[in-house]
């Protein structure tokens, strides 16, 4: 089974600041997904940024970005020039090429403070 | 489009009572998937699907049953509900798992 560890439930950050969260995962496939999912206050879950292993460039999306380091099965998010409106519970996820399973993070708290 | 709808947002149950949790999807997407929430535990995936006529247990099945008659359509169904499923629900759908999954806004069910 695959198995996906996000170590720091809680974390906060100063607005206008970068935070870096961590997420490792354990798996024998040698192609899959990574994926980092946002849920704010609200509960909805919205998907931030999405990660193909075979891909060797790090994928980014605005202010989010990623440091994908495949031998090391490593995926963290780093978050810059936080606003206010990235407060929420950040989940790291995981899809097998050959799977049909998807597989969470227990989720990192993030706080922002003004 | 509405995306993907949950009926009920909340619920109260009583021991050994059951009940359907609704999900549906107007995105026309193949893969449709349950998942319950707990603090601490992040999403657990439940029971999913690859398509009409196609169901698949997940992590945590115990308790609960599927079914997929149509491609919008994926009714969770609790036989006999028990204190441990007290939880959030959530039910996504995705043309594919490996790409972005939709995810619908929750329900809150209490088992007392």
């Amino acid at each position: 089974a695959q198995t996906v560890t996000q170590s720091q439930p809680e974390m906060s950050v100063q607005e206008a600041e970068t935070v870096t969260l961590s997420c490792t995962y354990d798996t024998s496939e040698s192609n899959y997904y990574l994926f980092w999912y946002k849920q704010p206050p609200s509960r909805q879950m919205i998907l931030v940024i999405r990660q193909e292993a075979y891909k060797q460039q790090n994928a980014t999306e605005n202010r989010f970005s990623v440091n994908f380091q495949k031998a090391a099965k490593s995926f963290s998010l780093k978050i810059s020039d936080s606003q206010l409106g990235d407060t929420a519970m950040y989940f790291c996820a995981f899809n097998s090429n050959t799977g049909n399973q998807f597989y969470f993070g227990t989720g990192t708290s993030l706080t922002v403070i003004p | 489009n509405a995306g993907v709808t949950q009926t009920p947002k909340f619920q109260v149950l009583k021991t050994g009572q059951s009940m359907t949790l609704q999900c549906a999807q107007d995105m026309n997407h193949e893969y449709m998937s349950w998942y319950r929430q707990d603090p601490g535990m992040g999403l657990r995936l439940i029971h999913y699907s690859v398509g009409a006529g196609i169901t698949d247990q997940g992590e945590v099945p115990n308790g609960y049953n599927v079914s997929r008659s149509t491609t919008e359509d994926f009714p969770l169904r609790l036989l006999s509900a028990a204190p441990s499923q007290t939880s959030v629900y959530f039910c996504a759908s995705s043309r594919d798992p490996s790409y972005e999954q939709y995810f619908g806004p929750g329900t809150r069910l209490t088992v007392t």
